[in-house]
């Protein structure tokens, strides 16, 4: 079965630095690549995602790429604000919608 | 979005009762939901996957007696944790599939004691 690794497992950066987040998966059926952030004591927010037929993609300060070839997708988070900090997870899935399997995550904390 | 609620947010049962948790998807109708458990500091696992009218898909190590799934209506999918012990203490987190996203509801964080 798939298996997603992620890393690092915390990150802490200034506040207008940048983040990235790094994933590996296993399965290269997979073909659905999410980014959810979790706040403490709440269900996961989708914030972005990609499809393997697309390199990267961009939505204001987040962008997601995605190399099929290596198996491995990053998060890039610019201009880092205090209200980014969460706990983030990766997840890849065949399909959009089907059962997905998650990274370990991690813990970004930006520093005002 | 979609909204996907869980009731209760938070509950504390003693040792060898049951628990009931429901997950309902309030504005739309999911014939697919999913459950989850996340241990503290640690991912989200798949534990099985609800369908409508149907029997419930259970992955691998998942006790499908002791975490009973129901998917009786289009909006509402339950998971009862039967004779619940300590190590059944997580974190519970169900999302609905609308337009083959998933939507995920707030989780209900269960305590065995």
């Amino acid at each position: 079965g798939e298996n997603v690794e992620q890393h690092p497992s915390t990150l802490s950066v200034q506040e207008g630095d940048s983040a990235v987040i790094k994933c590996t998966y296993s399965d290269s059926a997979s073909n659905y690549f999410p980014w959810y952030k979790q706040e403490l004591g709440k269900g996961p927010q989708l914030i972005i995602d990609i499809r393997s037929n697309v390199g990267e993609k961009k939505d204001q300060r987040i962008a997601v790429t995605l190399n099929k070839t290596a198996k491995h997708f990053s998060l890039h988070i610019t201009e880092t604000q205090p209200e980014d900090s969460a706990v983030y997870f990766c997840a890849a899935s065949i399909n959009r919608g089907d059962d997905m399997r998650f990274g370990a995550g991690t813990r970004l904390t930006v520093k005002p | 979005g979609a909204v996907v609620s869980q009731h209760p947010s938070w509950v504390i049962c003693k040792s060898g009762t049951s628990v009931k948790i429901e997950c309902r998807s309030l504005d739309f109708q999911a014939t697919t939901m999913f459950w989850y458990r996340q241990f503290p500091k640690q991912s989200l696992m798949l534990m099985a996957t609800s369908n409508e009218g149907s029997k419930a898909t259970y992955e691998q190590g998942v006790e499908k007696d002791k975490f009973l799934i129901n998917h009786a209506s289009l909006t509402l999918s339950t998971l009862t944790v039967t004779s619940a012990h300590p190590e059944d203490s997580s974190f519970y987190i169900c999302s609905a599939n609308q337009y083959n996203e998933q939507f995920f509801g707030p989780g209900t964080r269960l305590t065995v004691l």
